[in-house]
């Protein structure tokens, strides 16, 4: 089947930590994978992309390798600000399928 | 300025009182859905359209019916709710790129 997985939260880093969220998938086919982010109170935004396998998607100081050898996209920044606090989204897109399919979503707490 | 609505916003209500919780989008898109957003659960698809009069069950559609007569507009209808549905609810739009466009959510409790 298809399906996304991440790690669990909730994360806590202090102001200026490096990021790391894991998240791998299972699909069947080619997919475009997505890293969405939710601020309090709000819907889902678009984060960055990969559609295609070694693509580096990237915005905002964030970034994502699509690794189809070891079906992974994890997302990483290299120094996290308060403002980065939120909940962080890692999906996929099946063409065929027309679907798409989130992870359970990893809470992010930034400290000051 | 490119957006997706919902109304309403928080919603409470009684088992098996029918209600609608409106979407519009003004993107001119063709692809729209709706997720429900559970804890641990991440975002579960309800049903998604692809275009007018065309519409498709998503991975949990059991107990709710959209329909999609005009391009901007997906309504997600629950006949007769039920307590398992409250959950926060989230229309999305999709563009060219394959990017979705989230709605701000509404959030539905059934008592």
């Amino acid at each position: 089947g298809n399906s996304v997985t991440q790690m669990e939260g909730p994360v806590t880093l202090s102001e200026e930590a490096f990021l790391t969220i894991n998240c791998t998938y299972t699909a069947t086919g080619y997919p475009s994978l997505f890293w969405y982010v939710q601020y309090p109170g709000e819907g889902l935004q678009l984060l960055l992309k990969a559609t295609k396998a070694d693509d580096k998607g990237s915005n905002k100081g964030f970034e994502a390798t699509y690794r189809k050898e070891t079906t992974s996209f994890h997302l990483e920044k290299g120094s996290v600000q308060v403002s980065d606090s939120a909940v962080y989204f890692c999906a996929l897109h099946l063409y065929n399928f027309n679907k798409f399919y989130f992870g359970s979503g990893t809470k992010l707490n930034v400290k000051p | 300025e490119a957006q997706v609505t919902q109304n309403p916003r928080y919603l409470i209500t009684v088992t098996g009182k029918k209600l609608t919780v409106t979407c519009s989008q003004n993107m001119n898109h063709e692809y729209m859905s709706w997720y429900r957003q559970d804890p641990g659960l991440g975002l579960r698809q309800i049903y998604y359209s692809m275009n007018v009069e065309v519409t498709d069950k998503g991975d949990v559609p059991e107990g709710y019916k959209v329909s999609r007569k005009e391009k901007r507009n997906f309504p997600l209808i629950l006949e007769s709710p039920s307590p398992n549905q409250t959950s926060l609810y989230f229309c999305a739009s999709r563009g060219d790129r394959n990017e979705q466009y989230f709605g701000p959510g509404t959030r539905l409790t059934v008592t």
